[in-house]
């Protein structure tokens, strides 16, 4: 069964620190990797898709690299602002079964 | 273009009552999925539909839950009888394949669900 795991589980910066948030995933053998964020209250909305065999995506502020053979993902949020508070949650996607990790909150100060 | 469309957005039963979420997918989406979500934990697979088939229900409580997709495109999601362990967010997602291979999911605002 494919396990993720998100560390820390909660973190607070800043405002202007770069955020780096991991995933860990215990089966490499993925279609793709997700990241989604998600609001008090609200559904999740994707954020970046790397297929497997991309390495990285970036959308913006957002960077988000992938390590198939160590189990690992990465997403950067360069020079963070308050609206950057959220739960942060990654997803990989093997036989059709997407598997999510339980996130990480992210709180930008101001 | 519309997103996932879910509904209702909240909804507060008493325990051993029914209770029954929709959904309708982006246009296109052949594929849908229903995710339960309880509090500071990541979705969890409940069914996921190609068309109106239902290829995954493997996590789907089949004692109490049910779920239906009518000519593939909206989904009804039912619990009867509600019991209070229930309680949680219940998403609706949709992608499409290219390919062969599944795509970006989309998820809708989510059904919250009370049990008293």
């Amino acid at each position: 069964k494919q396990e993720v795991t998100q560390i820390p589980a909660a973190l607070s910066v800043p405002e202007g620190e770069n955020l780096v948030l991991n995933c860990s995933f215990t089966d490499s053998a993925i279609y793709n990797l997700q990241w989604f964020r998600q609001d008090p209250g609200k559904g999740l909305t994707s954020l970046l898709l790397i297929q497997s065999s991309q390495r990285e995506q970036t959308s913006g502020r957002l960077n988000a690299s992938l390590d198939k053979s160590s189990g690992r993902s990465t997403l950067y949020i360069a020079a963070s602002q308050p609206g950057d508070s959220a739960t942060y949650l990654c997803a990989v996607l093997r036989d059709y079964k997407l598997s999510f990790g339980a996130g990480t909150t992210v709180t930008v100060r101001a | 273009e519309a997103g996932v469309v879910q509904s209702p957005r909240y909804k507060i039963i008493e325990k051993k009552q029914p209770v029954a979420f929709w959904c309708n997918p982006i246009s296109g989406h052949n594929t849908l999925y229903w995710y339960l979500q309880n509090l500071g934990q990541g979705p969890e697979l409940l069914i996921r539909y190609e068309n109106e088939e239902a290829v995954d229900d493997s996590q789907l409580p089949k004692d109490r839950f049910s779920a239906e997709r009518l000519k593939g495109v909206d989904s009804t999601l039912k619990i009867q009888p509600a019991e209070l362990g229930d309680s949680a967010v219940y998403l609706c997602a949709s992608s499409s394949r290219t390919g062969g291979r599944t795509g970006e999911l989309f998820f809708g605002e989510g059904s919250r669900l009370t049990v008293l």
